[in-house]
């Protein structure tokens, strides 16, 4: 057990560029979420899946976001065309179906100049 | 919809003393609680969560929350804090969506000696 990995750990990028950031959940876990965490506040909730469903995406912050988890392993979340408003960490995390033994990787930072 | 006010910013306190940091939720339907600490930098781990049972639950590093229904409360205790509890620390509510955990702002707890 590796525990969730994220890459990048940070990224820069410029307005209006597209950027996309994996997440690799802990193995054994079917289920896997996508928060996002802006300075001086708690992590928000964005999108999760269940094996390879996207089960809630309704609370993804507009059109641009997307989240993708093919054959139920590694997911990615991509942002297209960023904003300044875009910065922010975000956080994946996943858990078994039943309970909420939720574990966070330790995210990526985003910063759009 | 479920909510968590975290009534305390910032919380300085001197190492070995107490702390309490306080966390009350909003719910209309049964709850599961939760704190979670993070540290500078890294992605969040769970401290402790109440699903049922015992209204007190305890961390293995030595702090504790209470469940307090009537006053819809999960306030966090350490009776003794050190240097290296200094951290953001944020409170958790789950409800009936079975998946999305709804956190406050967070707390930064700074233990100077």
């Amino acid at each position: 057990d590796t525990g969730v990995s994220q890459d990048p750990r940070h990224k820069i990028t410029k307005r209006g560029q597209n950027v996309t950031f994996r997440c690799d959940p802990i193995s054994e876990h079917n289920r896997l979420y996508w928060y996002r965490q802006t300075l001086g506040q708690g992590p928000e909730f964005l999108t999760y899946f269940q094996n390879e469903a996207q089960l809630e995406k309704s609370r993804l912050l507009s059109d641009r976001f997307s989240a993708e988890r093919p054959k139920g392993s590694f997911s990615t979340l991509e942002i297209q065309r960023t904003e300044q408003g875009d910065s922010a960490m975000y956080l994946c995390a996943s858990s078994f179906v039943e309970g909420y033994g939720y574990t966070f990787g330790s995210g990526t930072r985003l910063t759009v100049v | 919809a479920q909510s968590v006010t975290q009534l305390d910013s910032q919380v300085p306190v001197f190492e070995e003393a107490p702390v309490e940091l306080r966390c009350n939720y909003s719910s209309s339907v049964s709850v599961y609680l939760f704190w979670y600490v993070q540290y500078p930098n890294q992605g969040l781990q769970l401290l402790l969560k109440y699903l049922s049972g015992s209204t007190l639950v305890e961390s293995i590093n030595g702090f504790e929350a209470e469940f307090n229904k009537s006053q819809t409360s999960f306030h966090l205790r350490k009776p003794s804090v050190h240097i290296s509890d200094t951290a953001e620390y944020f409170c958790a509510v789950s409800g009936d969506s079975g998946y999305a955990l709804n956190f406050g702002k967070g707390t930064s707890l700074l233990v100077t000696p």
